[in-house]
């Protein structure tokens, strides 16, 4: 039931973009993105609803692909700020007030 | 305004000692949720309430740990004879309700068994 991040990690350098996938094997209602930084509380990015729904933050886009059952997050001219780990957790069913299940994360670095 | 507050920041317990740990919600936030999360790991889920309504405890690693939430406000999570593997950062979130509200993450506990 937890959702599959990729890749792993991630370094890049200032300016570059990246791409963080998020999968899961069963239907999901919604997905969410968080990004923690080392030693603090995840944050929340974005959430994304059924219905293939892109939505934006900053320079930070997120879609959902309701029949893949896949999310994917885009980070386009990274900032020395964007480093850190980002999770995506999923809902499956919402009728049911269901949790919300967080996947093991990528860690991305940014260098100067 | 006051996010979500966790008491303690660290705690350092020998094994077989029980622990409590405290979470504050945001004010008026109807769900909290418990999280475990292991150095390098993703917040692995615990359990979780509506108000006082305990609607999900199957991540409980086992009868050890227990969580209440009585007047559904503040809420502990007790870890009773306490093991070396219990060590983790316990994170405590609360949203406005389930379906759709973003997670509002404190700072969580450290927990070392020693």
């Amino acid at each position: 039931q937890q959702p599959v991040q990729s890749p792993q990690a991630v370094i890049l350098r200032e300016g570059e973009d990246a791409v963080i996938n998020c999968s899961s094997s069963k239907a999901l209602y919604s997905v969410h993105w968080y990004r923690q930084k080392h030693g603090e509380a995840p944050v929340f990015l974005m959430i994304l609803l059924k219905g293939g729904e892109q939505k934006g933050h900053e320079k930070i886009s997120a879609s959902f692909n309701e029949k893949k059952q896949q999310s994917s997050l885009y980070l386009t001219a990274s900032q020395l700020s964007y480093s850190g780990t980002y999770f995506c957790g999923t809902e499956i069913d919402v009728n049911r007030d269901d949790k919300i299940i967080f996947g093991k994360g990528t860690r991305l670095h940014i260098l100067p | 305004g006051a996010g979500v507050s966790q008491s303690p920041r660290y705690k350092v317990a020998k094994r077989g000692q029980d622990v409590a740990l405290r979470c504050d919600p945001i004010s008026g936030h109807v769900s909290l949720f418990w999280y475990q999360q292991a150095l390098g790991q993703g917040p692995e889920f615990l359990t979780y309430f509506q108000n006082e309504a305990q609607l999900d405890k199957s991540g409980l690693p086992s009868d050890r740990f227990f969580a209440e939430r009585p007047e559904g406000s503040v809420s502990t999570l007790k870890i009773q004879r306490t093991q070396q593997e219990d060590s983790a950062v316990y994170l405590c979130a609360s949203s406005l309700k389930t379906a759709n509200s973003p997670l509002h993450f404190g700072n969580g506990t450290r927990l070392t068994v020693t």
